[in-house]
């Protein structure tokens, strides 16, 4: 079965500018979480979408945004980029009912470099 | 705030030796843990799993123990395998709640 797909998987923008990333969960997973991996801070975070709603959110800035789609895709968006933003966003899908029991299956990510 | 940390960025093993990759955690609420290996330029990939219920759980070469009491979780690797070189994050949770992942820590098993 198809894995999680990220769109774009790079991408280079400039300050200021706004983003918008892309990911398509498994089949049949409810569940899309986004996180953000910089050098040495780990996966940080962002947010879950389940059934379209937002259940659980990081702590970011506003600027931080997402949303799910009725068939479970989920796009997030930046805006007024900053240099700081410069990160792999990660995407990772579940089944959502108690998704942490079989494991979050993650995306390849998107490397976003800001400049 | 960390409420999960992995104290040690980096670990340099033999291969064939055992590779003991450690995490500590602060929130008494996590029930559930679980381990990820990632590769550069890859999403992180599922490892293995415990539940707060159990002490331990066991998965091939992979090996994950619990000690509630002292909010300790270390993941064995044995024996360990070039292939096995990456980072290993350790990531918890609590009931419908969000995975909250450590630092990371850069495993190389040297042949």
């Amino acid at each position: 079965k198809a894995g999680v797909t990220q769109t774009p998987r790079y991408l280079i923008k400039t300050r200021g500018q706004q983003v918008t990333l892309s990911c398509s969960p498994i089949s049949g997973h409810r569940s899309v979480s986004w996180y953000q991996q910089t050098p040495g801070q780990g996966l940080q975070f962002l947010f879950e979408y389940f059934s379209e709603t937002q259940r659980n959110k990081g702590n970011f800035p506003g600027r931080f945004s997402g949303r799910q789609f009725s068939n479970s895709r989920s796009e997030m968006n930046v805006s007024t980029l900053e240099l700081g933003d410069s990160a792999l966003y990660l995407c990772a899908s579940s089944w959502g009912d108690r998704g942490n029991s079989n494991g979050y299956t993650f995306g390849s990510g998107t490397r976003l470099t800001v400049v | 705030d960390q409420q999960v940390k992995q104290n040690s960025p980096s670990l340099s093993v033999q291969e064939g030796r055992i590779s003991i990759l450690n995490c500590d955690y602060t929130n008494s609420m996590f029930d559930y843990f679980l381990w990820y290996k990632k590769y550069p330029a890859e999403g992180p990939t599922f490892l293995i799993s415990i539940s707060s219920i159990k002490d331990k759980n066991e998965d091939g070469r992979f090996t994950v123990f619990l000690n509630k009491s002292a909010k300790h979780l270390s993941l064995h690797i044995v024996p360990s395998q070039p292939g096995d070189s990456a980072v290993y994050f350790c990531a918890a949770s609590a009931s419908q709640g969000n995975l909250i992942f450590g630092k990371g820590t850069k495993l190389s098993v040297k042949p």
